[in-house]
Parts: C-alpha cells; sequence; structure tokens
C-alpha cells in the first residue's frame, strides 16, 4: 500500500515566526510531487512542481526542496502572516499519473 | 477562460439511485482526474484519464463510471448510490505535454446519500 504522510498534523505558530513541514513518499516510481494550499470551503491551489532530486522551488515567502533518494520534501514558510493560514498538501505522483494526496498539515498562524 | 466548472453543487440522493456528476475544463489540458475528499482521509483518486478515449482507475474507483469522448468533459456516474459515497467531490486538469503541470481543482459538489 502506498503511502503518503506529512507531519505535523497541525501547528500554530505565532505572526512572523518561519515554520516547516514535511511530506514523506515512496522513492520507488516517482515521477512528480506536487504541493497544495487550502483554504477552508475552497478549491486547493497549486503552489509547486517538483520533479527532479534537489529541485528548489520558491514563490514569495514560501519554498520547497525535493529528496527522491529519500522520499521526502520541505515546504517552509518564512515570516509566516495570517493570511498564510490553510491545509497544505502534498501529492506523489507515480509513473502512471496516479496521484496519491497527503492528509496535510493544517496552519493556523495567530496575529 | 471559466477554468474548472463542475455541476451540480450539491445534491442528495437516495440509496440506489444513480447519477452523474459533470466536469468540464476550457484549457485543453489533456489530463483530468476525479477525487473525493472525506474527513481524516484527504483527497482520493477515483479515475482518471490522461487524453479522450483513456480513463484508468484511481485508488477507490469501485461503484463510479468514467468516460472521457472529448478533451473538455469528464464525467462521473455514481451506477447504485450507497451511504459510503457521502463526500465531497473535486474533479480536477492538468496540461501534459513535456510533462505533468500544476493542477486545477474545480469548485466541488457536496453529495448526500440517504
Amino acid at each position: 500500500i502506498l503511502n503518503v504522510e506529512q507531519s505535523p498534523q497541525s501547528l500554530h505558530v505565532q505572526e512572523g515566526d518561519s515554520t516547516n513541514f514535511t511530506c514523506s513518499f515512496p522513492s520507488s516510481n516517482f515521477y512528480a510531487l506536487h504541493w497544495y494550499r487550502w483554504e477552508t470551503a475552497k478549491s486547493p491551489e497549486a503552489l509547486f512542481v517538483m520533479t527532479l532530486n534537489g529541485d528548489e522551488k520558491k514563490k514569495g515567502r514560501i519554498s520547497a526542496t525535493l529528496n527522491t533518494k529519500e522520499g521526502y520534501s520541505y515546504l517552509y514558510i518564512k515570516g509566516s502572516q495570517p493570511e498564510d493560514s490553510a491545509t497544505y498538501l502534498c501529492a506523489w505522483i507515480s509513473g502512471t499519473y496516479k496521484y496519491i494526496f497527503g492528509t496535510g498539515t493544517r496552519l493556523k498562524v495567530l496575529a | 477562460n471559466a477554468g474548472v466548472t463542475q455541476t451540480p453543487k450539491f445534491q442528495v440522493l437516495k440509496t440506489g439511485q444513480s447519477m452523474t456528476l459533470q466536469c468540464a475544463q476550457d484549457m485543453n489540458h489533456e489530463y483530468m482526474s476525479w477525487y473525493r475528499q472525506d474527513p481524516g482521509m484527504g483527497l482520493r483518486l477515483i479515475h482518471y484519464s490522461v487524453g479522450a478515449g483513456i480513463t484508468d482507475q484511481g485508488e477507490v474507483p469501485n461503484g463510479y463510471n468514467v468516460s472521457r469522448s472529448t478533451t473538455e468533459d469528464f464525467p462521473l456516474r455514481l451506477l447504485s448510490a450507497a451511504p459510503s459515497q457521502t463526500s465531497v467531490y473535486f474533479c480536477a486538469s492538468n496540461g501534459l505535454a513535456g510533462g505533468l503541470h500544476e493542477q486545477y481543482f474545480g469548485p466541488g459538489t457536496r453529495l448526500t446519500v440517504t
């Protein structure tokens, strides 16, 4: 059974803090890893598409790294703001284009 | 450019009824997929398609059928609804040329089966 795990499940941080989350995935049959931001009552929005070992992507204060050999990816948020509060999802995609999602990390940024 | 659209937004069915959830995209994306979202389970892939005429099963395909007769449309059929199919259903699409691109999600359909 293929499993994608995200940790922590949830966390609260103060405004201005930097934080990071982990996505662990199978290292075999890897095609790509996607990160999403999901606000309550909305649809998930794509953050990053990552395919190569060692990939680093950045969008504003959010960045991500990828290690396909050991099967993990980190998402970093620098200087968290209340508007960063959301659930952050990762999805592992196999060579046959099947998506397996993690259950997400729920982030709450306190003002 | 409407992106990914889904209808209906809400639906209540009785056990044993059948229905079709509609999904359409206007971005000429090759890849389309259906997910269900259940509390504590995250998003789980039901079926997906890499192009017109090609479909494949995801993680939880039982009780659902799909077809892809055009690039734009990817309907999901519930053959005989069961209470276990109460969920929020999301359709999504990606470009595929040169590698899988970022995925765009529709607004979701909330289905209740009584």
